[in-house]
């Protein structure tokens, strides 16, 4: 595709409930990262992909969020039992991949996830 | 570990004002990369420059320059003759080793709001 996308856009959900957001990278790309924005925190990285292989998850927050990818493309971000405090804007990039740090991640419409 | 700090949280200016955005950083790795990216209201971050920690060139691209200097360990970037549409957050972002897939991760700083006034 054009660019990096995600879906939905926005989600309201209840605490408690799971959530999946989904992050189609840029066509051919086969690095791909998550991070999170929230107002306390800024920008944070959670979980990288290299292919459908994830060698670095030090940023996931707690054992309630979750991620995969399939067929080295479609990655699917999962929190399960929604706190408040999950209340962000998820943000999905891609890179060619790899050559590591210096590839430029471009980054799609990120999902902005309300926990009410 | 790696650390970006824009000391700046809020600029604001006059439209055709010129505006120095300040990144300093932190890293123990001898080759890193260093990157501005811009987000606009509509909330999309923007690629504007890459850098490596080996060229400490200045670099222009139309109203846009950076000064990268690795004895102060800053990046800062300035924006000639500000419009309307500069008007985002901007950040500066940190990445290591080059051949380390696992490090490829950026860093970034907290951001810059910046408000060009017509």
């Amino acid at each position: 595709g054009a660019g990096v996308s995600q879906s939905p856009s926005n989600k309201v959900t209840e605490k408690g409930k799971d959530v999946e957001l989904r992050c189609d990278p840029i066509s051919g790309h086969t690095a791909l990262y998550w991070y999170r924005q929230s107002l306390g925190q800024g920008l944070e990285f959670l979980i990288y992909f290299q292919g459908n292989s994830a060698p670095d998850k030090s940023g996931l927050p707690s054992d309630r969020f979750s991620a995969e990818r399939t067929g080295g493309s479609v990655s699917t971000l999962t929190i399960q039992r929604t706190q408040q405090e999950d209340s962000a804007v998820y943000l999905c990039a891609s890179s060619l991949g790899g050559r590591g740090a210096q590839e430029t991640q471009y980054f799609g419409p990120g999902t902005r996830l309300l926990v009410l | 570990a790696q650390k970006v700090t824009q000391a700046q949280t809020e600029i604001s200016v006059v439209e055709k004002e010129d505006v120095t955005l300040d990144c300093v950083y932190e890293t123990r790795d001898t080759t890193y990369y260093l990157f501005w990216y811009k987000q606009p209201p509509s909330g999309e971050l923007v690629f504007l420059i890459r850098r490596n920690s080996f060229d400490e060139q200045n670099e222009i691209s139309g109203r846009y320059s950076w000064n990268f200097q690795k004895s102060t360990s800053s990046f800062n970037f300035t924006i000639t003759a500000s419009q309307v549409v500069d008007s985002a957050v901007y950040f500066c972002a940190l990445s290591g080793p080059t051949f380390t897939g696992a490090n490829s991760k950026l860093t970034f700083g907290k951001g810059i709001t910046l408000s060009v006034r017509p």
